[in-house]
């Protein structure tokens, strides 16, 4: 079972701030990841689905990019507004989650 | 639009009393999944299941755990003597096969498990 980490394990930013956070895997037999966002008391909601070294995905303001070579995935919010406050949970297969980001969006 | 149902949402059980835990994943999904969250924690992986049998597992999925897909709909988690420590958020989810493994997840409410 792989050993996800990410950082940092929490973020305030201000409204309209622009944040990024860091999922890191361990690259050898990668075959996909997986960024979810998760609010409390929700089920995960799903992000991306990447697999290929250089990846890049965009959803609105959400976008991440992937690099399997050195195991790791950054996760970009521009602008950020307050329903964007959640825990980021990214999930290598078999997907094992990170601990998470938890990001709570000041206005 | 097609989700994962579970049930029950919350039980409440008496240590060493066996559970089970329902889920009914999307009905052309084929790869089939539990994780559990205790409060405060992350979330962790537990088992997942394909083709009527699991294809991998966690550490914590030890002996007192068990999984089966009784009738083609339902998926299952059984608890056979809950610990004071299984107290958590059980979430299943399912993804459809993709032939190259990237589907993604979708994940019921989840059901809640207070064990006294």
């Amino acid at each position: 079972i792989l050993n996800v980490e990410q950082s940092p394990q929490s973020l305030h930013v201000q409204e309209g701030d622009s944040t990024n956070f860091t999922c890191s895997f361990p690259s050898s037999n990668f075959y996909a990841l997986h960024w979810y966002r998760w609010e409390t008391a929700k089920s995960p909601e799903a992000l991306f689905v990447m697999t290929l070294n250089g990846d890049e995905k965009k959803k609105g303001r959400i976008s991440a990019t992937l690099n399997t070579k050195e195991g790791y995935s950054y996760l970009y919010i521009k602008g950020s507004q307050p329903e964007d406050s959640a825990t980021y949970l990214c999930a290598p297969l078999p997907l094992v989650f990170g601990k998470g980001t938890r990001l709570s969006v000041i206005a | 639009e097609p989700e994962v149902t579970q049930t029950p949402s919350h039980q409440v059980t008496q240590m060493g009393q066996e559970v089970i835990l329902r889920c009914v994943p999307i009905s052309n999904h084929l790869y089939f999944y539990w994780y559990r969250q205790i409060l405060g924690q992350k979330v962790e992986f537990l088992v997942s299941f394909y083709n009527n049998e699991i294809s991998e597992k966690s550490e914590i999925f030890d002996d007192q755990f068990s999984v089966e897909r009784p009738d083609g709909s339902n998926f299952t988690l059984k608890i056979r003597s809950t610990k004071l420590e299984d107290s958590a958020m059980y979430f299943c989810a399912s993804s459809e096969w993709t032939g190259s493994r990237t589907g993604e997840l979708f994940f019921g409410e989840g059901s809640r498990l207070t064990v006294l």
